[in-house]
């Protein structure tokens, strides 16, 4: 049962373009959504989250938007750094986050 | 400020064997998370604590499996007797009380059951 889903294993972009990373939900009863980026041996590392009452969220280069409409949300990272290449998971969990879901990742390799 | 830590970083033992994961959340977090992840199934929860309390298992694979958190600064997950199936990374995750509140994540434990 995948609640949460990120279609697009990778994607490649050049050092100064824009990163958009891609997210879509089903179940209408999340209201909290969160991007992780992790590196290889490591632990996922909270980057930006956004709650349902927004459309957007920006944090320095990292803007996340939110459809509710559409049940999407994305990632973007611009301009984009050869150190962002990670691989990306969006979450999405109900405002008291105990049971967030994942998508499967989207690896992003940024190329100098 | 230090983060979650987990031990081991890497665990190899054979089938059959006793498998004790160990995490310490960060200081003041109250609620405190198991994540298994494998190539199949991706990120999934396993059972989670609020307060030293289990409040949802359903996630626990099978009796195999068993989570404890004696105190709010140490919990383990346990799998005995271990099985092939078992390889994959555990995650250990915690968060404070509050709402909008971030999981953070520990470095994870590689096991591999021969």
């Amino acid at each position: 049962d995948q609640q949460v889903k990120q279609n697009s294993p990778s994607l490649s972009v050049q050092e100064g373009r824009i990163s958009i990373l891609n997210c879509d939900y089903t179940n209408s009863m999340f209201d909290y959504f969160l991007w992780y980026k992790k590196y290889p041996a490591e632990g996922p590392t909270f980057l930006i989250s956004i709650s349902s009452i927004k459309d957007k969220n920006e944090d320095g280069r990292f803007t996340v938007f939110l459809n509710k409409s559409a049940k999407h949300l994305s990632l973007h990272i611009v301009p984009s750094q050869p150190g962002d290449s990670a691989v990306y998971f969006c979450a999405a969990s109900n405002t008291n986050n105990n049971d967030m879901r994942f998508g499967a990742g989207t690896r992003l390799t940024v190329k100098p | 400020d230090a983060g979650v830590i987990q031990s081991p970083r890497h665990e190899v033992t054979e089938m059959g064997q006793e498998v004790t994961l160990r995490c310490k959340p960060i200081s003041g977090h109250n609620s405190l998370f198991w994540y298994r992840q494998t190539m199949m199934r991706g990120l999934e929860l396993l059972i989670y604590f609020n307060n030293n309390v289990p409040i949802d298992d359903s996630g626990m694979p099978e009796d195999r499996f068993s989570a404890k958190m004696p105190n709010a600064s140490f919990s383990t997950l346990k799998i005995q007797p271990s099985e092939p199936r078992d390889s994959a990374v555990y995650f250990c995750a915690s968060r404070p009380d509050g709402d909008n509140q971030p999981q953070h994540f520990g470095d994870g434990t590689r096991l591999s059951i021969l």
